[in-house]
């Protein structure tokens, strides 16, 4: 089992940056790839990024690749999303979670419950 | 605009079967597994079919998912109130480089 922690969401300026952070406990945090996504209000699930349990391999998705970095310090179970230039369409919700396997892939097991970032003036 | 095509809602009595279909491509569906989540209203989503159609512990047997060519489905057998929710798939996309999810669908107990 594994217990994921969201923290850091708030209220940005536009343009802005903003760093979340996700606390991991339970099972070996460094075993399994970990990705970020994101749901806005009332619309669906969005993958952001995708980094392998060792730091190596990083992906993100189209919408936010160049802004945003995505990092882990295995040390200290925890994982990070640096969000620059923030834009209004990045307000949402913004989940980690832990993939099946130590590349990464499309099986997301463990779930925060998420840390709201909203982007206003 | 999602690259799974999901139907947005479905909706069945108690007691019934419902099955709820996600179509993709031979990018993302054809050459990949696919996995079904479950969001229950106002809750992270939950993972609920790996590997096309295993569940991880704790899942009901009641709920089962299958693959075939570009296209996947969930069915829920026995329907409860419980079950309302939003269903969605999701699979890696080798164009996106990424995983990619359905547009979801929203399952209405009546």
């Amino acid at each position: 089992q594994v217990q994921l922690v969201e923290s850091g969401g708030g209220v940005v300026q536009p343009g802005r940056s903003l760093r979340l952070s996700c606390a991991a406990s339970g099972s070996t945090f460094s075993n399994y790839a970990i990705h970020w996504v994101r749901q806005s209000p009332g619309k669906g699930l969005e993958w952001v990024a995708l980094i392998s349990y060792d730091g190596s391999n990083k992906h993100y998705g189209d919408s936010v690749k160049g802004r945003f970095t995505i990092s882990r310090d295995n040390s200290k179970n925890t994982l990070s999303l640096q969000m620059n230039s923030l834009r209004g369409d990045d307000t949402a919700v913004y989940y980690c979670a832990t993939d099946l396997g130590p590349g990464g892939g499309s099986t997301l097991y463990y779930w925060g419950q998420g840390t709201l970032v909203t982007v206003s003036s | 605009q999602s690259v799974l095509t999901q139907p947005p809602s479905a909706s069945g009595a108690p007691g019934q079967r419902v099955t709820i279909s996600c179509s993709g491509s031979s990018s993302n569906i054809g050459d990949n597994t696919v996995n079904w989540y479950q969001q229950l209203p106002g809750s992270a989503p939950k993972l609920l079919i790996y590997r096309n159609n295993q569940r991880p512990s704790g899942v009901p047997d009641r709920f089962s998912g299958a693959k075939s060519g570009t296209s996947a489905s969930l069915a829920i057998s026995g329907l409860q109130s419980e079950d309302e929710a939003t269903y969605y798939c999701a699979t890696w996309d080798v164009s996106l480089n990424g995983p990619t999810f359905g547009g979801g669908t929203k399952l209405t107990v009546l």
